[in-house]
């Protein structure tokens, strides 16, 4: 089974609008960090936010949150407010305490977002 | 702060010859660094975990003797893609740990590989 699922092909988004991107995970570690990271397309991978298994608040970084459903293991990132500079690929990522050695993290397929202006 | 660089940004070269691919932490030392792998349109596949001092530990399916990692220093690691053919034409990525009370992997701008 896929650690990381991101199913949406492809989403688009009018500007200034809020857009939601999926994430269901499959673990069977009680401990666990949850990473979104955009991709533009210069290819860069740049970090926006992190949950842990065991924190109790949804993450929040300025435009970004993270709706975390523990129970029903998904971990979807909201962007409020949508510039055109969010137009990117977004990765869902998992790391494993225990049973993901050194740290490595696993990737989805990735969800590409267009804003449209 | 945590700033990966990654050196060349781009590189063409010819089947058959070497390639160097260097990452480096800037600001930070990182005992772990990791190398991906990614076509484009798809995810990043991680080729192996680099750690200062010891071998890389490889993924399955990644060839040892083709991907040659060191990581020789707190703040260097290095990919060697030897004897590079055509299908090794791909996008890498590399990326270094950091604790910020979670471990997290900053990334570097990547090196865009093209084996004519």
């Amino acid at each position: 089974a896929q650690k990381i699922t991101q199913t949406q092909p492809g989403m688009f988004v009018q500007e200034k609008e809020a857009v939601t991107l999926d994430c269901t995970y499959d673990t069977s570690d009680p401990s666990y960090g949850l990473f979104w990271y955009k991709q533009p397309s210069s290819g860069e991978m740049i970090f926006l936010i992190y949950q842990g298994s065991y924190d109790q608040q949804n993450a929040t970084e300025g435009r970004y949150s993270l709706n975390f459903q523990k129970a029903r293991k998904s971990a979807n990132l909201v962007i409020s407010a949508s510039q055109l500079g969010d137009s990117a690929m977004y990765f869902c990522a998992m790391r494993e305490r225990y049973t993901g050695a050194n740290s490595k993290l696993t990737f989805g397929k990735g969800i590409t977002l267009s804003v449209r202006p | 702060g945590a700033v990966v660089s990654q050196h060349p940004s781009w590189v063409i070269c010819k089947s058959g010859t070497s390639v160097k691919i260097e990452c480096r932490s800037l600001d930070f030392q990182a005992t772990t660094m990791f190398w991906y792998r990614q076509f484009p349109k798809q995810s990043l596949m991680l080729m192996a975990t680099s750690n200062e001092g010891s071998k890389a530990t490889y993924e399955q399916g990644v060839e040892k003797d083709k991907f040659l990692i060191n990581h020789a220093s707190l703040t260097l690691s290095t990919l060697t893609v030897t004897s590079a053919h055509p299908e090794d034409s791909s996008f890498y990525i590399c990326s270094a740990e950091y604790d910020r009370g979670y471990n997290e992997q900053f990334f570097g701008p990547g090196t865009r590989l093209t084996v004519l």
